[in-house]
């Protein structure tokens, strides 16, 4: 089963412009990732932010994380035709007992199209 | 290899066949994951492993579904009797140590059962 929501189910932008995701989940988690499918592709890690980390950046991409309303959000600046593509939030929990061994759950995904 | 392989990359079958699908993960990656994507939607775990231990398999859908790492690298992810409800791109994914960081992820089988 899904981990939570994402929002938008899809964004159409300007090349230029910001980008904003949202992310909900509903368990504890140890940590929450984003990645990234071209279509037809794999995913590929963008970012991870930790269960006590409130904000990291990377380059054009800067993520929050809430985890009193279990929600996080993935920024992209400065956008480009290239950034088009699904974004995924995944989230990390931990098992019963405390142990963890990375697996994740993953959102319904937010389809950027990133016009030139 | 450079990141995680995974074939065929596009898979047909006919509903009862039986279908393999093979991940090479990362050289030296102790962890193994297994997903499945339907169209539209993200992916949904369906087993671990540890090196060659099956320490989660609570998300295969049914006893069709039958994974192994018998020497805990190369995967096979088998499917029996399939169904057209069994259509979906199977995504392998490994990471270097059994904690919470990133998973590398490969391009995928597609399956489809007619």
């Amino acid at each position: 089963s899904q981990q939570g929501e994402e929002d938008p189910q899809a964004l159409s932008i300007q090349e230029g412009e910001n980008a904003t995701m949202n992310c909900s989940y509903k368990t504890s988690i140890n940590n929450l990732q984003w990645y990234r499918q071209n279509s037809g592709r794999g995913l590929v890690h963008l970012i991870l932010i930790r269960s006590n980390e409130r904000e990291k950046h990377s380059g054009r991409l800067r993520v929050t994380l809430d985890t009193s309303k279990k929600s996080s959000s993935l920024l992209i600046t400065a956008s480009r035709a290239a950034d088009t593509a699904s974004y995924f939030c995944a989230t990390a929990s931990e098992n019963a007992g405390g142990t963890s061994y990375g697996k994740l759950t993953f959102g319904q995904g937010t389809i950027l199209t990133v016009h030139p | 290899g450079a990141g995680v392989s995974q074939s065929p990359r596009y898979k047909v079958a006919k509903r009862g066949q039986d279908v393999a699908l093979r991940c090479d993960p990362i050289s030296g990656h102790v962890s193994l994951f297994w997903y499945q994507q339907a169209l539209g939607q993200g992916p949904e775990f369906l087993t671990y492993f540890q090196n060659e231990a099956q320490l989660d398999k609570s998300g295969l859908p049914s006893d069709r579904f039958f994974a192994e790492r018998p020497e805990g690298s190369v995967s096979t992810l088998k499917i029996q009797r399939t169904q057209q409800e069994d259509s979906a791109v199977y995504l392998c994914a490994s990471s270097k140590r059994p904690k919470n960081e990133k998973l590398f992820f490969g391009s995928g089988t597609q399956l489809s059962v007619l």
